[in-house]
Order: C-alpha cells, then structure tokens, then sequence
C-alpha cells in the first residue's frame, strides 16, 4: 500500500458526460501528479500541484482540469467526454520539491461508452 | 524534449533463469531514473531511484544499474513472482522545476514455474 487513495475505482460513463476523480496524497507529500494510462501511449504525465499551486502541465486536454484543496487532496475534472478518454487514471504524489520518488495510488478504470 | 526506450517489449523466462532488462533515455538533464514495478490493473510501485552514472542499487533478486544513457534492470534467478511489467521513467531538470516523470512503454516479464 503506497499510501495514496483514489477513487472511484471504476467509472463508467457516456460520451459527452463530466466526471470528477478524487485524490488523496501520501501523508505529509504536498506534490500531487496526474497520470494517464492507455493501451498504446503508456504512463503519460498531465498536471503536477504544489501545495495547492499549479507547478506544471503535460499534454492535459483543455476538456480537463484540476485543483489541490487546501487538505493538499486533488481532483482532475474531465469533460465532454469521449470514447478516447477512456483509460487509468493515476495519481502520484510526493514529499517535496526536491528529487523525490513518486508514489502511485491503485488508479481509477474510465470507461466511455 | 526527455525519451525513454524500453526493451524488450516483453520477456519470457523459465524459473531461475537471470536476465536484463534495458532502459535508454535522453534527457537535458538528469536529476534521476527510476524504475517501477506494474501489476495488471494495479498502479506502479516504486522499486529503485538512480542519481548518477554508476550507481547500483539492489532488493531481493533485482539490481539496477546506470550509466549516461542507460539504465539496466537485472533479475537474477527470477521466481513466478517477478511477472509484471517493468516500467522506468526519468526525471530531468525542466524550466519551472516540475518534477514530472517521463515513462517508457514498459517491459513486460513473465516467469514460467
């Protein structure tokens, strides 16, 4: 168990629909990362948090966002969804600005149908 | 913009039988390379984080390794256990300091009894 909580688990949707994944970071860690997983683009890096600042972007559509809470719990907002959209969505967190490890949570299943 | 390749892709070894598994990355500046361990549905659990050219780092019957352009992942005598997909990612020095990682597709180890 890496400490980090995700939920729902799994979340099965229709296109066009908006969904709201939940995270809670490691205890203590003040970086949250989003993650995206698909079949054929592997683990692809999509906004990082800070303390409850933006730090950084990846290739995070402009249909998602995200926000820290001042709990340092995080939560990635995907809209007008599509069929593409559908993958693992992770969420990492760590201790801190320096060179830290990662720690993954167990992932949260979108299926688009 | 950070590259990492994996390979093989996938990796089939008998019980007891040692083998490698490579990582190469290109990076503007490396601050670490880390490897991380998926099971299927599961999110990636930390294994190893490596800061310089020869460094070794060692758990049970894995050893990883690095160099200025790659990274080697060793299993030795690998039990059933060991089937997963090995994932390594970078973390290089970026405008803006982010810490985000960038993964390569994997490589997928299965261990035959």
């Amino acid at each position: 168990d890496s400490g980090v909580t995700q939920t729902p688990k799994h979340l099965i949707t229709a296109t066009g629909q908006r969904v709201t994944l939940r995270c809670s970071p490691r205890s203590g860690d003040l970086s949250v990362y989003w993650y995206q997983q698909s079949l054929d683009q592997g683990l692809q890096f999509l906004i990082q948090y800070y303390n409850g600042e933006e730090r950084a972007k990846g290739n995070i559509l402009e249909r998602f966002s995200a926000q820290q809470f001042p709990d340092l719990h995080s939560e990635l907002n995907l809209s007008s969804l599509e069929l593409g959209d559908s993958a693992l969505y992770f969420c990492a967190s760590s201790g801190g600005t320096a060179i830290y490890e990662q720690y993954f949570g167990p992932g949260t299943r979108l299926t688009v149908t | 913009e950070d590259q990492v390749t994996q390979s093989p892709e996938a990796l089939r070894l008998q019980e007891g039988e040692s083998s490698s598994l490579n990582c190469s990355y290109t990076v503007s500046g490396l601050r670490g390379l880390f490897w991380y361990r998926q099971d299927p549905g599961k999110g990636p659990e930390f294994l190893f984080t490596l800061y310089s050219a020869g460094e070794e780092k060692e758990k049970e019957r894995l050893k990883a390794t690095l160099t200025k352009k790659e990274s080697f992942l060793h299993i030795t005598a690998p039990k059933p256990e060991d089937s997963a997909t090995y994932l390594c990612a970078v973390q290089g020095v970026t405008q803006g300091g982010s810490e985000k990682l960038v993964f390569g597709k994997g490589t997928k180890l299965t261990v035959n009894p």
